[in-house]
């Protein structure tokens, strides 16, 4: 069973606007990941978050944590059409990481 | 090698037969994942490798299927007897850091039981 659930499921924006994105999870973690994937390829990682950290930025992304609230968010900031993709969380749990359903975002030109 | 290699890309099969996916990870890499992605959903764990060493395989959905990396390195996911409800894309990722690092995931053996 997966741990984590995004929200949204779906996500439309014009290109130069933010996206952004939310996980909830259920147990205490280690870390929380963020991967993207563009249709049906592999994925990749784009940001991690400890869970003694609040926020992390990189480039145009921010995530935030909250731990009290066992919830994740992730912003992209002046998106592009090239930020078109599947954006998953992943929970770190002692050896295990667990992924959520995914957000499928889809930036138009 | 350069990244994490899986193989094959595409496989059919017919319900009942055997299935062995194969998965060469970044050589420096200690830590092997198993994952079974369905359409539309993310991964999930089936089993992972630390080294040679299987510490956890409790996703594994039936004891038809089986993963190996006898050597450390390449592993090997197998299923036996295949049912329909196994189609599915099979990832591989490994990691440098061990359990709790960044994963570098494979391309996925897409896996079609007939």
């Amino acid at each position: 069973s997966q741990q984590g659930e995004e929200d949204p499921q779906a996500l439309s924006i014009q290109e130069g606007e933010n996206a952004t994105m939310n996980c909830s999870y259920k147990t205490s973690i280690n870390n929380l990941q963020w991967y993207r994937q563009n249709s049906g390829r592999g994925l990749v990682h784009l940001i991690l978050i400890r869970s003694n950290e609040r926020e992390k930025h990189s480039g145009r992304l921010r995530v935030t944590l909250d731990t009290s609230k066992k919830s994740s968010s992730l912003l992209i900031t002046a998106s592009r059409a090239a930020d078109t993709a599947s954006y998953f969380c992943a929970t770190n749990t002692g050896n295990q990481f667990y992924f959520g359903t995914g957000t499928s975002l889809t930036v138009i030109p | 090698g350069a990244g994490v290699s899986q193989s094959p890309r595409y496989k059919v099969t017919k319900r009942g037969q055997d299935v062995t996916l194969r998965c060469d990870p970044i050589s420096s890499h200690a830590t092997l994942y198993w994952y079974q992605q369905a359409l539309g959903q993310g991964p999930e764990f089936l089993t992972y490798f630390n080294y040679e060493a299987q510490p956890d395989k409790s996703g594994l959905p039936s004891d038809r299927f089986s993963a190996e990396r006898p050597e450390g390195s390449i592993s090997t996911l197998t299923i036996q007897r295949t049912e329909q409800r196994d189609s599915a894309m099979y990832r591989c990722a490994s990691s440098f850091r061990g359990p709790g690092g960044e994963l570098f995931f494979g391309e996925g053996s897409r896996l079609t039981v007939l």
